[in-house]
């Protein structure tokens, strides 16, 4: 079965800075596909940034973009220019078929 | 388009009482997911649903556990009877096969379950 592992429970980062979020998965599949929701404290899921995993290229919106290391198993989310709306929880998830498998998800905080 | 609806958003209930939560995918959506969020497990998928027909139900814990989808607009899911351990918070979510290439799932605001 697949699983998704986020090592940070926690994780915090000043307004304006950087801050990468880590994210492992295991499968034997080639073909799937990998998310980053944010789950503010309204709880609602919110989708971030996506990353179909036959596509080489790193994606990117707006200030999140994602670092895919395909052979590594790897996914980890990058936000730039923090701002005190992101912090929420952040769970990566896996899908293949129409299955998601998330992670525990890690809290981010953001300092101003 | 008023995305997913889940009713009620908030149930206290008692052990041993029957709880049904309800949801109302997006119109159009061939999909439907019931997903669990607990502290120590984090979001899990219980059961999805494509056209009405249910395809996996490998992650409903127990028998006490149903859902149905009568017909494309709405879905349940019982607890029956209730414990305390079936406290959380319940999702709902949809999604339209082809709609893009990863079928993005939407999720409702979820119901808070707290079985006393």
């Amino acid at each position: 079965a697949q699983t998704v592992t986020q090592s940070q429970p926690e994780m915090s980062v000043q307004e304006a800075e950087t801050v990468t979020l880590s994210c492992t998965y295991d499968t034997s599949e080639s073909d799937y596909y990998l998310f980053w929701y944010k789950q503010p404290p309204s709880r609602q899921m919110i989708l971030v940034i996506r990353q179909e995993a036959y596509k080489q290229q790193n994606a990117t919106e707006n200030r999140f973009s994602v670092n895919f290391q395909k052979a590594a198993k790897s996914f980890s989310l990058k936000i730039s220019d923090s701002q005190l709306g992101d912090a929420a929880m952040y769970f990566c998830a896996y899908k293949r078929s129409e299955k998601l498998v998330f992670g525990k998800g890690t809290k981010l905080t953001v300092n101003p | 388009d008023a995305g997913v609806i889940q009713s009620p958003r908030h149930e206290v209930t008692e052990m041993g009482q029957e709880v049904t939560l309800r949801c109302k995918p997006i119109s159009g959506h061939d999909y439907l997911f019931w997903y669990r969020q607990t502290m120590m497990r984090g979001l899990e998928l219980l059961i999805y649903f494509n056209n009405n027909v249910p395809i996996d139900d490998s992650g409903m814990p127990e028998d006490r556990f149903s859902a149905k989808m009568p017909n494309a607009s709405f879905s349940t899911l019982k607890i029956q009877p209730s414990e305390p351990r079936d406290s959380a918070v319940y999702f709902c979510a949809s999604s339209l096969w082809g709609l893009s290439s990863y079928n993005e799932q939407f999720f409702g605001p979820g119901t808070r379950l707290t079985v006393l």
